[in-house]
């Protein structure tokens, strides 16, 4: 089947210790996402890839950084992560825009960040 | 000004009863689609169903369905005869016009509860 998968799904880190999430896909979509989701919270987009086309947030911090070496992957780096750092990472896809489409994103499972 | 408001932060409903979960938009742009996505304790989006702007009928999807008022820019999700597997957060989102499309805004969530 068709996925958007995320290694590892639980992550325990140590405060200021570098972490790098992962994301693949075999959707073949053009666009990929990152978002961090705190709990009982809405995601938060970080930044997304269209292709090797890179945009990221206003207000994602520097402390956030992201590789898309192919169409298929991709990677959350976190430099030195704080406690507030904490959360779920969530990895999505989607194609590019198609008129009459819904252009919905499709969510990986999720990485559940813990930093000590 | 927030570009999605969903007003419930938890909802109860009996088990086999339809509910209604309430989300409101703001937008300039004619051009956009509304999205509502179910997100269970695991941590997974799941697509659940999509209007777009233009469609001249409310979205459909088995027990799902969209009610889509253009002038009050509401987007409510009816979930008819629920299930107890239907218990979750549910998230309306929006992608806005054909300019930076692919960035979706998301309410903070409904937390549904259904009971047996």
């Amino acid at each position: 089947d068709a996925m958007v998968i995320q290694n590892p799904r639980y992550q325990v880190t140590q405060f200021g210790k570098p972490v790098t999430l992962s994301c693949s896909q075999t959707l073949n979509h053009n666009v990929m996402y990152w978002y961090q989701q705190k709990s009982s919270q809405a995601p938060k987009l970080l930044f997304h890839y269209y292709d090797k086309d890179f945009n990221n947030e206003a207000d994602t911090p520097d402390n956030f950084q992201s590789r898309r070496p192919n169409t298929s992957f991709c990677f959350l780096d976190i430099r030195s992560p704080g406690l507030g750092d904490a959360a779920m990472y969530l990895c999505a896809t989607s194609t590019r825009l198609v008129a009459g489409s819904g252009n919905e994103q499709f969510f990986g499972p999720g990485t559940r960040l813990t930093v000590l | 000004a927030q570009k999605i408001t969903q007003t419930q932060p938890g909802m109860f409903v009996q088990e086999k009863e339809a509910v209604t979960l309430d989300c409101t938009y703001d937008t300039s742009d004619p051009s956009y689609g509304l999205f509502w996505y179910k997100q269970p304790s695991s941590g997974e989006m799941i697509f659940l169903i999509y209007q777009g702007s233009y469609d001249q009928q409310n979205a459909t999807e088995g027990r799902y369905s969209l009610n889509f008022q253009k002038a009050r820019k509401s987007a409510n999700l009816v979930i008819s005869a629920s299930q107890l597997g239907d218990s979750a957060m549910y998230f309306c989102a929006m992608r806005e016009g054909t300019h930076n499309f692919n960035k979706f805004y998301f309410g903070s969530g409904t937390k549904l509860n259904v009971k047996p």
